[in-house]
């Protein structure tokens, strides 16, 4: 079975910085895809990047981008020039080859600081 | 473009009812995913429909049981309420294109049980 680890429950940032949130995973599949989805306090789940395992370049959405290191099963998001929008839980996610449900880690709280 | 809708926002029953929960997909998708969020934790997968049928399902007992009609929407029912299964319920859609795809989330329904 597929887990996905969340090591940092809190983050905190000053607004414009650069914070990097942490996710690894465990699979045996060989083609996989990954995600990062924000959740605000109004609670309503946002996708904020997808990464496609068989892709080695590195998924990038205007302030958001991926490391993707697939040998070490790593997939941490990097959020530059914080906004207080920012704000939020944000949860990693793992999708296999077969089907398309989700397998989330336990999420980060990212406070946004002004 | 109306986005996944849920309905009600909140709920409250008391342990031993029964409730059923409604979703409304994003409009062109055709797939619907369940997921039971308990407070500070990740989503875990209930089950997923398709063509009106159960695709995927995720290790949730027998108590939980859903459908999906003919415009996609989908329901989900839980019997026997327990106090465990207070949570937020989501509800996601996506395109039935294969493994990967994006799913959308609803705002989620707030179950309460006392």
């Amino acid at each position: 079975a597929q887990t996905v680890t969340q090591s940092q429950p809190e983050m905190s940032v000053q607004e414009a910085e650069t914070v990097t949130l942490s996710c690894t995973y465990d699979t045996s599949e060989s083609n996989y895809y990954l995600f990062w989805y924000k959740q605000p306090p109004s609670r309503q789940m946002i996708l904020v990047i997808r990464q496609e395992a068989y892709k080695q370049q590195n998924a990038t959405e205007n302030r958001f981008s991926v490391n993707f290191q697939k040998a070490a099963k790593s997939f941490s998001l990097k959020i530059s020039d914080s906004q207080l929008g920012d704000t939020a839980m944000y949860f990693c996610a793992f999708s296999g080859e077969y089907g398309n449900k989700l397998v989330f880690g336990a999420g980060t709280i990212l406070r946004v600081k002004s | 473009d109306a986005g996944v809708t849920q309905s009600p926002t909140h709920l409250i029953k008391t342990r031993g009812q029964q409730v059923t929960l409604r979703c409304s997909p994003k409009s062109g998708h055709d797939t619907v995913s369940w997921y039971q969020q308990a407070l500070g934790q990740g989503p875990q997968f209930i089950f997923q429909y398709y063509e009106e049928e159960e695709r995927q399902r995720g290790n949730f007992p027998d108590r939980f049981s859903g459908h999906q009609f003919p415009n996609y929407s989908s329901e989900l029912n839980v019997n026997a309420l327990l106090l465990g299964d207070s949570a937020l319920y989501l509800c996601a859609s996506s395109l039935a294109r294969g493994a990967g795809e994006t799913q959308y989330f609803g705002p989620g329904t707030r179950l309460l049980v006392l």
